[in-house]
């Protein structure tokens, strides 16, 4: 069953500490996405990477920064974590260039930070 | 740009009662239009999607959408909810000139009541 996977279902952190969300797919995707969940809002793109070391900015990047060394995992940075970052976070990939076929998505991480 | 509206919040139907969520986007070419459908405390699953031929779409879980291009709409349609059926919905949109990203509608709460 094809997946991806982040590492954290629930997480807490302090106001100021650095945060990673990990996440990892199976299906040799090109494209991964981080996406942040609030109610009433949808969903909003925070950054997306179309191949290895290759990053762009979504709509909601401030705060956030984005690692891809491998093609299978892309990791979310909070620099410095603040409450108002305390959020749902979703993980997607897809394939370059077939976003016909949709996404594939996470189960998500809820953060609060505190 | 291309953007989708779910109108409806929040909505409520009996156990056994048919439902229809509707969505509306914003594109002045033929979209990929997909619905995905997200339990509490997890990452959103693909139902269906449209891109191309019959403009009535099957999908897992006993739903439908129909793509009426006059109406620039994808409304999901199931003729009899279950509880189970508890749920977010989100419509997205994505086209091929603009690449590798969809755009999310804000959701739709589906709550059945027994």
């Amino acid at each position: 069953d094809v997946k991806v996977t982040q590492s954290s279902r629930y997480l807490v952190k302090r106001t100021g500490e650095k945060v990673f969300l990990e996440c990892v797919q199976d299906m040799d995707h090109e494209n991964m996405f981080w996406y942040r969940q609030d109610p009433g809002l949808g969903l909003r793109l925070i950054y997306f990477s179309y191949d290895v070391k290759m990053k762009e900015k979504g709509d909601i990047p401030e705060g956030y920064s984005v690692s891809r060394e491998k093609k299978e995992r892309f990791s979310l940075i909070l620099e410095s974590a603040s409450t108002n970052q305390t959020s749902m976070y979703l993980c997607a990939s897809s394939f370059r260039g077939q976003n016909r076929l949709g996404y594939t998505f996470g189960s998500g991480t809820r953060l609060t930070v505190v | 740009a291309q953007s989708v509206t779910q109108p409806d919040i929040h909505i409520t139907v009996s156990e056994g009662a048919s439902l229809e969520l509707r969505c509306n986007y914003s594109y002045g070419a033929t979209p990929y239009l997909f619905w995905y459908v997200q339990s509490p405390g997890q990452g959103l699953q693909l139902l269906l999607k449209y891109f191309s031929g019959d403009t009535l779409v099957q999908g897992i879980k006993g739903f439908e959408a129909e793509f009426k291009r006059s109406q620039s709409s994808f409304n999901l349609r199931k003729p009899s909810v279950h509880w189970s059926d508890a749920a977010e919905y989100f419509c997205a949109v994505g086209a091929r000139e603009y690449g590798n990203k969809l755009v999310f509608g804000a959701g739709t709460i589906l709550r059945v009541k027994s």
